[in-house]
């Protein structure tokens, strides 16, 4: 295990819904990420927060709404959803501002939690 | 033109076998270069980085980054069929912000 746990692992839901995935990490992390996956298509950055701070945000749809309380808890509420959101949706978090195994530089590795694996009906 | 290209595959080898995984990329500006391995219904893992141009080797695991060509690789020697997996190629420039290739399957068959 990555130290990063999202739920649920799965979900349907109607175009009408409303609902949120939840994703925790236990790292001590201060940055969070989410992810959009779908099939033979390279990862989507869509929302970036730094010390709760929403940093980016990639031109996501308002259907889509993250919400970060704490360092440790990130949340992406979804509502009115299309068919094409269908997708897994992955969770991140990395420890911004230092190394990351002891490799020169500064990239910081991003730890990812399983995903969430959303079917919008 | 996407920023990065991977060809997706699916790739099937014999036990064994070496594996060779590229990518290729656009921005002249990407200096951290990584590959990341994700096993069917996991997130991805950091799997190998490479700072800048030049050759890594972790175990069966071999790195390669070419900036002058803009072109990275990942070779996998004896490969086991527990290196079945979709494979990952992600650059940065920021060493923030990482850009993802599509993923390449790659099934090793015992």
């Amino acid at each position: 295990e990555t130290g990063v746990t999202q739920t649920p692992r799965h979900l349907v839901m109607g175009m009408t819904n409303k609902k949120s995935l939840k994703c925790e990490q236990h790292l001590g992390h201060n940055a969070m990420y989410w992810y959009k996956q779908s099939a033979k298509k390279p990862l989507e950055l869509m929302f970036v927060y730094n010390f709760k701070e929403q940093t980016e945000n990639n031109s996501v749809p308002s259907r889509f709404s993250p919400e970060c309380p704490n360092s440790s808890h990130l949340f992406l509420h979804l509502h009115t959803l299309q068919p094409e959101d269908s997708a897994l949706y992955l969770c991140a978090s990395s420890q911004v501002g230092g190394a990351s195994r002891g490799i020169t530089g500064s990239y910081n590795e991003q730890f990812f939690g399983p995903g969430t694996r959303l079917t919008v009906l | 033109q996407k920023e990065v290209e991977q060809d997706p595959g699916p790739l099937s080898v014999p036990e064994g076998a070496i594996v060779s995984l590229n990518c290729t990329y656009s921005n002249s500006a990407f200096q951290y270069f990584m590959w990341y391995r994700q096993y069917s219904r996991k997130g991805p893992e950091l799997l190998m980085y490479t700072y800048s141009s030049g050759n890594k080797e972790d175990g069966r695991f071999t790195a390669q980054v070419d900036k002058s060509s803009k072109y990275i690789s990942l070779f996998i020697r004896d490969s086991q069929p527990s290196d079945s997996a979709t494979y990952l190629c992600a650059m940065t420039g920021s060493a923030r912000q990482l850009t993802f290739g599509s993923g390449t399957q790659l099934t090793v068959l015992p």
